[in-house]
This record gives structure tokens, C-alpha cells and sequence, in this order.
């Protein structure tokens, strides 16, 4: 079955120190990798995302994820973490074998940064 | 343009109550879906569609009926709610399914949600 896996639910850091969330997933096929963030009671916004090529992908707000083929981990990182990056974030794969108009989400990573 | 705009923002419906969450776009976006949020357990894909017309079932259709009659619009229907469909309701639309666009187009847009509580 496809899964992705959010294996924290919580990252705490220190502002100004370099963050990772991690992910990892599970499909058949070329998937396609993605990057959400949702700030409390609002819809999530898209970040980032990876189909083809580099395997670093740079986004919005100074988000960076490196896709991984032989580890099937899609992890996001920033260099230097603001306390205004404090939000819920989701890691989403699609266009895998059987499910090419779908996206399956992970449970999600509360990203904690603290002043 | 407005995004994705849906309705209502909150609702509390009683069991075997029926009810529709609407869902509109005015970016003459393709495609179309409806999810729901739920703690622990991220978001997962009730339907989508990939254009007026056209309609398919995601992770987790049971309950919930959808049509796509026009391009903006994309309602989800509850014919007799459960308490187990209490949950965050996102609705969601891109220019073509899964991002897959280029030049700025790429992306999906979600919508600013409902809450729903069954009782």
C-alpha cells in the first residue's frame, strides 16, 4: 500500500539554528514529492515540490527539501529557523502506479521554533 | 480573485442530519478535490475531480457524495451524518491534477475550511 511517514510529531528549535523535517514514503512507480505548510486555522499552503531532476529543491520562505531515491525520504530543511516558521507541516507524494490523480499526506510535524 | 472560498465555516449537525459543504474557485482551475483532517492522521482524500463532469472517489468516499456540474463549483454532500464524520473539511483545486503545470501554475490551492461536528 502507499504510505508516507512523518516519523516526528513534534520538532522543537532555536530560532536561528538550522531545522529538519523529516520524511520517507512508500509507492510504486516515479512519485512525485511535496511540501505543505498550514498555520493554525487556516488551509495549507504549498511549499515546495519535487518531480524530476535536482534532487535539492528550493521553496518558499527559505525552504529547501533534498529527495532521496535509495532512502525514499523527502526531508525539509531550513539553514536558519524563524520563530514565525512555528507551524504544522505536511509532506504529500503523488503519481504513483494506480493512484496518478491522488495525493496521500503524512500525519503531519509540528514545527515548534523558540526565541 | 477570491481562491478558493467555501461554506459554511462552522457547522453542528445532528445524526441522520444531511447537509452540503460548498466549494467554489474562480481560477478556472481543472482540478478539483475534497479532504478531511483529522488529529494524528493528516489530511486524507474524499473525491476529486478532474473536470466538470467528471468525478472519482479517493481514500475515503463512504458517506459522502460529490458532482461537478460546473467548473467552479464542487460540492460535497452528507446524506446522514455520523459522528465519525466529525472533522476539518478542506476543499482544494489546481490548474491540472497533481501540480503537474508549469509557469507559476503549479500549485494547489486549499481552501480556508469547515468544521464540522456531528453529534
Amino acid at each position: 500500500a502507499q504510505s508516507v511517514a512523518q516519523p516526528e510529531d513534534q520538532v522543537n528549535v532555536a530560532e536561528g539554528n538550522p531545522l529538519t523535517v523529516k520524511c520517507t514514503y512508500s509507492v510504486s512507480g516515479n512519485p512525485y514529492l511535496f511540501w505543505y505548510v498550514q498555520y493554525p486555522n487556516r488551509g495549507l499552503q504549498f511549499l515546495l515540490k519535487y518531480i524530476t531532476g535536482d534532487n535539492l529543491v528550493k521553496g518558499s520562505y527559505g525552504f529547501e527539501a533534498e529527495f532521496n531515491k535509495s532512502q525514499t525520504s523527502f526531508h525539509l530543511k531550513k539553514p536558519s529557523a524563524l520563530v514565525s516558521d512555528s507551524a504544522l507541516y505536511f509532506c504529500a507524494v503523488g503519481g504513483f502506479s494506480g493512484g496518478y490523480n491522488k495525493l496521500i499526506f503524512g500525519a503531519g510535524t509540528r514545527l515548534a521554533v523558540h526565541p | 480573485n477570491a481562491g478558493v472560498t467555501q461554506t459554511p465555516k462552522f457547522q453542528v449537525l445532528k445524526t441522520g442530519q444531511s447537509m452540503t459543504l460548498q466549494c467554489a474557485q474562480d481560477m478556472n482551475h481543472e482540478y478539483m478535490s475534497w479532504y478531511r483532517q483529522d488529529p494524528g492522521m493528516g489530511l486524507r482524500l474524499i473525491h476529486y475531480s478532474v473536470g466538470a463532469g467528471i468525478t472519482d472517489q479517493g481514500e475515503v468516499p463512504n458517506g459522502y457524495n460529490v458532482s461537478r456540474s460546473t467548473t467552479e463549483d464542487f460540492p460535497l454532500r452528507l446524506l446522514s451524518a455520523a459522528p465519525s464524520q466529525t472533522s476539518v473539511y478542506f476543499c482544494a483545486s489546481s490548474y491540472r491534477a497533481l501540480d503537474l503545470g508549469t509557469s507559476g501554475r503549479d500549485t494547489q490551492y486549499f481552501g480556508p475550511g469547515t468544521r464540522l461536528t456531528v453529534l
